[in-house]
C-alpha cells in the first residue's frame, strides 16, 4: 500500500542552523500539507500546499518558514534560523481529490523530530 | 473558527473490554467531516475511522465504532473487545469540506488510553 515517507526520521540542530525536513508524498496526490506537534501537545496546522504555491498558513508558519515542492516527488519544509520552540514533531501529510470526487482523508507520514538545542 | 475539545486526558481500559472516548465541536457548518487518529508510542498519525457529517448512520470499522451526534456536537469512538495494541494517544479532529487544498484538521487535545493486561 502506498504511503508517505519522510526523512530524516530524527534530527538535532543548533539553535540558529537551517534545517530542511523532506516528504515524500503519496505519488498521484495533489493536496499536501504540514502539522507539528510539540511534545506533549495537539497536532497543529501549518501549511497547506497545491499547484506548486501555498493555499493556507498558520500564524506558526512565519518568514522563518517556507515550503516547496522541488521535484515530481518531494515536499520540502525549511526552518531558516531553528528556534529552541521549534523542537516538535513535523508530519507531512498528502491528499488526492478529482473533479469527479472529492476525497477528504489526509495520509499522515510517520514524523521527523526535531530536536534544537 | 472551529474548535474541537477532548475532556478526557487520559483513560484505561480492561483487555478485552469496551472504552468510549469522547469528542465535541464547534461549527457554524453544516457539513463537514470528523475524524479519529491514533497516535501510538512510535508517534505516527494513523487514521482510524471517520464520518461525513451528512450521513446520519454512525461509521463502523471493525472494532472501532462512531456515535455521532450531530445536533449536540458530539463524537465519540468506542473500542470494542480493545487490545493492548489499542494502547495509544487517540485524537479527534475536524475538517471542513469542499475547501481544496485548505482543507487543514483541527484537532483537539487528546485523549491517552491505556489497555491493561
Amino acid at each position: 500500500e502506498p504511503e508517505v515517507t519522510q526523512t530524516p526520521s530524527h534530527q538535532v540542530t543548533q539553535m540558529g542552523q537551517e534545517v530542511i525536513l523532506r516528504c515524500v508524498p503519496i505519488s498521484n496526490h495533489l493536496y499536501f500539507y504540514w502539522y507539528r506537534q510539540i511534545l506533549g501537545q495537539k497536532v497543529e496546522f501549518l501549511v497547506s500546499f497545491y499547484n506548486n504555491e501555498i493555499s493556507e498558513k498558520s500564524e506558526i508558519f512565519d518568514d522563518q518558514f517556507s515550503v516547496e515542492r522541488p521535484d515530481g516527488s518531494n515536499f520540502t519544509l525549511k526552518i531558516r534560523s531553528t528556534k529552541l520552540e521549534d523542537s516538535a514533531m513535523y508530519f507531512c501529510a498528502s491528499r488526492w481529490d478529482t473533479e469527479l470526487q472529492y476525497q477528504e482523508t489526509q495520509y499522515f507520514g510517520p514524523g521527523t523530530r526535531l530536536l534544537v538545542l | 473558527a472551529q474548535t474541537v475539545t477532548q475532556s478526557q486526558p487520559e483513560m484505561s481500559v480492561q483487555e478485552a473490554e469496551t472504552v468510549t472516548l469522547s469528542c465535541t465541536y464547534d461549527t457554524s457548518e453544516n457539513n463537514y467531516y470528523l475524524f479519529w487518529y491514533k497516535q501510538p508510542p512510535s508517534r505516527q498519525m494513523i487514521l482510524v475511522i471517520r464520518q461525513e457529517a451528512y450521513k446520519q448512520q454512525n461509521a463502523t470499522e471493525n472494532r472501532f465504532s462512531v456515535n455521532f451526534q450531530k445536533a449536540a456536537k458530539s463524537f465519540s469512538l468506542k473500542i470494542s473487545d480493545s487490545q493492548l495494541g489499542d494502547t495509544a494517544m487517540y485524537f479527534c479532529a475536524f475538517m471542513k469540506p469542499y475547501g481544496g487544498a485548505t482543507n487543514k484538521l483541527i484537532f483537539g487535545t487528546g485523549t491517552l488510553l491505556a489497555v491493561q493486561p
